[in-house]
C-alpha cells in the first residue's frame, strides 16, 4: 500500500538554486495538492490540481511551479530557492466529494541556506 | 473564506489524564470535519473524521463529535498514554464555493504525556 510517496525525504538547497520536489499516488485520485508547515502556521496550501492538465495557485503560490501530465504525478519546482522557503513541504491526493479522506505523504524537509 | 481555530498548546498531561483539545470552525454550507496527527519526524495521519451534523468520529480512543448549532469539532480521550504524544489538527474539507479540493488547517497543538 503505497499510497502517496514524496522524494526526496531530506535536502538542503543553496540560495538561488532550484530543484523538484516528487509526488506520486496510485489510488487513481483527482485531486492533487501542495502544502507547506511552518512553526506556528498550520499547513497552507501552495498549488492544487483538480486533474491531469488542470492546475490552479493556492493561499501561498509564489517561487513555486507545478505542473500535472499523469494523474498520479503531482511534482512541485522551486525555481529559485530562498531562505524564507525552508520548510516542510507535505504532498496530498483525495477523491472528489467533501466527506473523502485527504491522503498526505511523509513529507520532505527543505532547508535553505 | 473557511477558518479553523484551535486550542492553543503546549498541552502537557500525565499518562492516564483526560485529554480535550477544542476546535471551532467557521464555513459555509456543509463541510466535513477531521483530525490528523503528527508525531515527531513523520507526515500527517488521519485520526478521525465527522462528514455530517451530530456524527462522531472515533479512532484508538480519540473521539470527536460534529456540532454544527456550536461550530465545534473538539478532540479527547479518556485516558492518555505516553504514545499519544504528538501535534494534532484540526482540519475542515468545504463543500462550497468550489473549496472542497483543499483542507483548511487549524494551527495545531502540542500534545506531550509524561509517564
Amino acid at each position: 500500500n503505497a499510497g502517496v510517496t514524496q522524494t526526496p525525504k531530506f535536502q538542503v538547497l543553496k540560495t538561488g538554486q532550484s530543484m523538484t520536489l516528487q509526488c506520486a499516488q496510485d489510488m487513481n485520485h483527482e485531486y492533487m495538492s501542495w502544502y507547506r508547515q511552518d512553526p506556528g502556521m498550520g499547513l497552507r496550501l501552495i498549488h492544487y490540481s483538480v486533474g491531469a492538465g488542470i492546475t490552479d495557485q493556492g493561499e501561498v503560490p509564489n517561487g513555486y511551479n507545478v505542473s500535472r501530465s499523469t494523474t498520479e504525478d503531482f511534482p512541485l519546482r522551486l525555481l529559485s530557492a530562498a531562505p524564507s522557503q525552508t520548510s516542510v513541504y507535505f504532498c496530498a491526493s483525495s477523491g472528489q466529494g467533501t466527506g473523502n479522506t485527504i491522503y498526505f505523504g511523509e513529507g520532505s524537509w527543505l532547508t535553505v541556506v | 473564506g473557511d477558518s479553523v481555530t484551535q486550542m492553543e498548546g503546549p498541552v502537557t498531561l500525565s499518562e492516564e489524564a483526560f485529554l480535550t483539545i477544542n476546535c471551532t470552525y467557521t464555513a459555509t454550507g456543509y463541510p466535513s470535519l477531521f483530525w490528523y496527527v503528527q508525531y515527531p519526524g513523520e507526515g500527517l495521519q488521519l485520526l478521525l473524521k465527522a462528514t455530517k451534523a451530530d456524527d462522531k468520529g472515533s479512532n484508538k480512543g480519540f473521539e470527536a463529535t460534529y456540532r454544527k448549532e456550536t461550530t465545534s469539532f473538539h478532540l479527547e480521550k479518556g485516558s492518555v498514554q505516553v504514545s499519544d504524544s504528538a501535534v494534532y489538527f484540526c482540519a475542515l474539507r468545504g463543500n462550497s464555493g468550489g473549496s472542497n479540493y483543499k483542507l483548511t488547517f487549524g494551527k495545531g497543538t502540542l500534545l506531550t504525556v509524561n509517564p
